[in-house]
């Protein structure tokens, strides 16, 4: 099947860690990849990690990917309110469309 | 600066009626997508377009048309015939698949549209 699954909701207190989760369906996926969305904004690219990578570090974040489980994660060091979004994990299929299938998206509420 | 516009931001129409969203985007981006967003969902492809006067269905195309006349350019119909049209709408590009499964090619998004239909 083609589906992304994400848990819905994280809540985490000002300068902690966030680490959202997801898991998706195809082992052959080259490319998985991270999106935040403000309300009522459109998704900005946050990150991306190749599929031969284990891990991704930009600044506060850091992918990880685990192929053997099919899960990827993205930690936030030092969250910020500003932080407070929706995130995306997607993942790049390897059929002729080569489209991206989205998850359901991680609400993420930084705490003051 | 490059990008991707979508107009209006919020569009009301009566049932029955067709409308019309505009996408446009200068990053000479050869693909272009629309995707539905609906409240605690993910995002789900209704049609895309890979080159200029070729488009493909999504997961979710009935009660939508699109044409791609020009690169810049994938406007989206949404017609009569879909039963539920109130939605975001995004639409979104990327430089193309290059034919290559090594190929990076994250998609970019407007801010979308918010369509009511009463």
């Amino acid at each position: 099947g083609e589906d992304v699954e994400q848990s819905l909701f994280l809540s985490v207190r000002e300068g902690d860690s966030s680490v959202i989760n997801c898991t998706y369906t195809d082992s052959s996926s080259t490319y998985l990849y991270w999106y935040k969305q403000e309300p009522g904004a459109g998704l900005q690219l946050l990150t991306y990690i190749f599929s031969n990578m284990d891990m991704k570090q930009d600044q506060r974040l850091t992918v990880l990917l685990n192929k053997k489980d099919k899960h990827l994660s993205l930690r936030i060091a030092d969250t910020q309110t500003g932080d407070s979004a929706i995130y995306f994990c997607a993942e790049r299929w390897m059929d002729s469309s080569y489209k991206l299938i989205f998850g359901s998206g991680t609400r993420l509420l930084v705490r003051p | 600066d490059g990008g991707i516009t979508q107009s209006p931001k919020y569009l009301f129409r009566k049932e029955g009626q067709n409308v019309t969203l505009s996408c446009e985007q200068n990053l000479n981006h050869d693909a272009m997508y629309w995707y539905r967003q609906d409240p605690g969902q993910g995002l789900r492809l209704i049609y895309y377009s890979q080159i200029v006067n070729d488009f493909q269905k999504g997961d979710i195309a009935e009660g939508y048309s699109v044409s791609r006349e020009k690169k810049e350019s994938f406007p989206l119909t949404v017609t009569s015939a879909q039963k539920n049209p109130t939605a975001f709408y995004l639409c979104a590009s990327s430089m193309g698949d290059a034919g290559m499964s090594s190929y990076n090619s994250p998609l970019h998004f407007g801010n979308g549209t918010r369509l009511t239909v009463t």
